[in-house]
């Protein structure tokens, strides 16, 4: 089984200052990672995945994520915060499980707060 | 525009009342998914399909019932037998099972039972 710790439930920066959001995974197998953002009352939107290969991985909105198999991490950051990235962000993780895929395993979110 | 639908936006009902909740995917995805989103939980799985006619339960199914008639549709029943259904449900459909899959979220449904 896997399971997804996100360290903070909210993390406040200035607009402009380094967003950094962390995640730690744990899991018997081959971690599949992801990030998703979720704006009040709306659903989940993909910010990136790690699958294989580089272990840093670029996605929407200026966010990149490092894989650290020996840390067992994949933090969120951003360069300089932004106004619209005031958001619920979940860390999610995805292994086999024997019989197959069967969904993703969710962190509790963090909820980036940005000061102006 | 392909996507996942999910209605009513907002579900209220009083306690001991069976309700549907409506998820429709025209994405042509094979999986889909139900989770519960309570705050500072995070998401829970209720269940997925990864086929027509076949589905699996998840960690917190108790209380919950579905069915996969069609590709393109998931829809959820919160039962009675639920003890605390008031939460926001979130539908979501993936391309496959695989684990690099990325599932796609729809808008979600926020039911409150009183």
């Amino acid at each position: 089984a896997q399971s997804v710790t996100q360290l903070g439930s909210h993390v406040s920066v200035s607009e402009g200052a380094l967003v950094l959001l962390r995640c730690n995974y744990s899991s018997s197998v081959p971690p599949y990672l992801f990030w998703y953002v979720q704006y009040p009352n709306q659903g989940l939107q993909l910010l990136l995945k790690y699958t294989t290969g580089a272990t840093l991985v670029k996605g929407i909105n200026g966010f990149e994520a490092e894989f650290k198999k020996s840390e067992t991490s994949f933090h969120l950051t951003k360069p300089s915060a932004h106004m619209s990235d005031a958001a619920e962000y979940f860390c999610a993780v995805s292994a086999y499980s024997g019989g197959g895929a069967d969904g993703l395993t969710f962190g509790k979110g963090t909820h980036l707060i940005i000061q102006p | 525009d392909g996507g996942i639908t999910q209605s009513p936006k907002y579900l209220f009902r009083k306690e001991g009342q069976n309700v549907t909740l409506s998820c429709e995917q025209n994405l042509n995805h094979d999986a889909m998914y139900w989770y519960r989103q309570d705050p500072g939980q995070g998401l829970r799985l209720i269940y997925y399909s990864q086929i027509v006619n076949d589905f699996q339960k998840g960690d917190i199914a108790e209380g919950y019932s579905v069915s996969r008639e069609k590709k393109e549709s998931f829809p959820l029943t919160v039962t009675s037998a639920q003890k605390n259904p008031t939460a926001f449900y979130l539908c979501a459909s993936s391309v496959g099972t695989g684990v690099t899959y990325e599932q796609y979220f729809g808008p979600g449904t926020r039911l409150t039972v009183t």
